[in-house]
């Protein structure tokens, strides 16, 4: 199976400053298609997972500008240019490259 | 809009049995993969199975693989999720997804306890 491994876990941010999270695979999740299935899930308090981003870069409909994804291989990047209040929850990485799929263990952005 | 819709969550003893219904609505759901992931109280996510759009291929997690069984009917625009022998570890939100994971419901809770 593969492993995601998010870094950090918990991410206090100030409001307005640039955040960051890390998304690391135990093998790469290039597909035999050449795709990436890497994508991004934001899950609000009290809400299901949102998606944000596929095939690591890709941000969904309706989703804002200040989010972007990127990496390749093993190793991927969520960044938020500037945190807004609305942004607060939990981050997840997952891939569909491969079954079973996985995700990550989630990483809490909260704000300072 | 799309819609999906989850259903027939509940307590169940351990050893017990569910079937959980995820209704869709809003889209062609007979073009689309599906799949169930779910998130115990307090935890992360966690994928659960996927059902091709034909309902030709299936996949399951190791953690319920000869227990749980999902399956589709396009005619009702309905998924499920059947679920056998559950144990206490099964106790999670159960949400349904589309397989681009662009629309989730809201999840339907399932309690296994004695």
């Amino acid at each position: 199976d593969i492993v995601m491994t998010q870094t950090p876990l918990s991410s206090p941010v100030t409001l307005g400053q640039p955040a960051s999270i890390s998304c690391r695979s135990s093998q790469s999740l290039v597909h035999s298609d050449g795709n990436t299935y890497l994508s991004w899930l934001q899950q609000r308090p009290g809400q299901p997972p949102r998606l944000l981003i596929y095939k690591i870069s890709n941000r969904f409909s309706g989703v804002p500008d200040r989010f972007s994804g990127s990496g390749a291989g093993t190793d991927f990047t969520l960044k938020i240019s500037r945190v807004e209040a609305e942004d607060v929850g939990v981050y997840y990485c997952t891939q569909t490259t491969q079954f079973p799929h996985t995700f990550g263990q989630g990483t809490k952005l909260e704000i300072k | 809009q799309v819609q999906l819709v989850e259903s027939g969550g509940g307590v169940v003893q351990p050893g017990g049995s569910l079937r959980l219904s995820c209704a869709a609505s809003g889209f062609t759901f007979s073009t689309y993969g599906m799949r169930w992931v779910r998130q115990a109280p307090g935890k992360g996510l966690e994928w659960v199975a996927f059902i091709r759009y034909d309902g030709a291929n299936r996949y399951y997690a190791d953690s319920v693989n000869g227990r749980f069984t999902i399956s589709r009917d396009n005619s009702k625009n309905t998924l499920y999720l059947q679920m056998n022998s559950l144990r206490a570890e099964d106790t999670a939100v159960y949400h349904c997804a589309t397989e681009s994971m662009r629309n989730w419901g809201q999840g339907t809770l399932v309690t296994v306890s004695s």
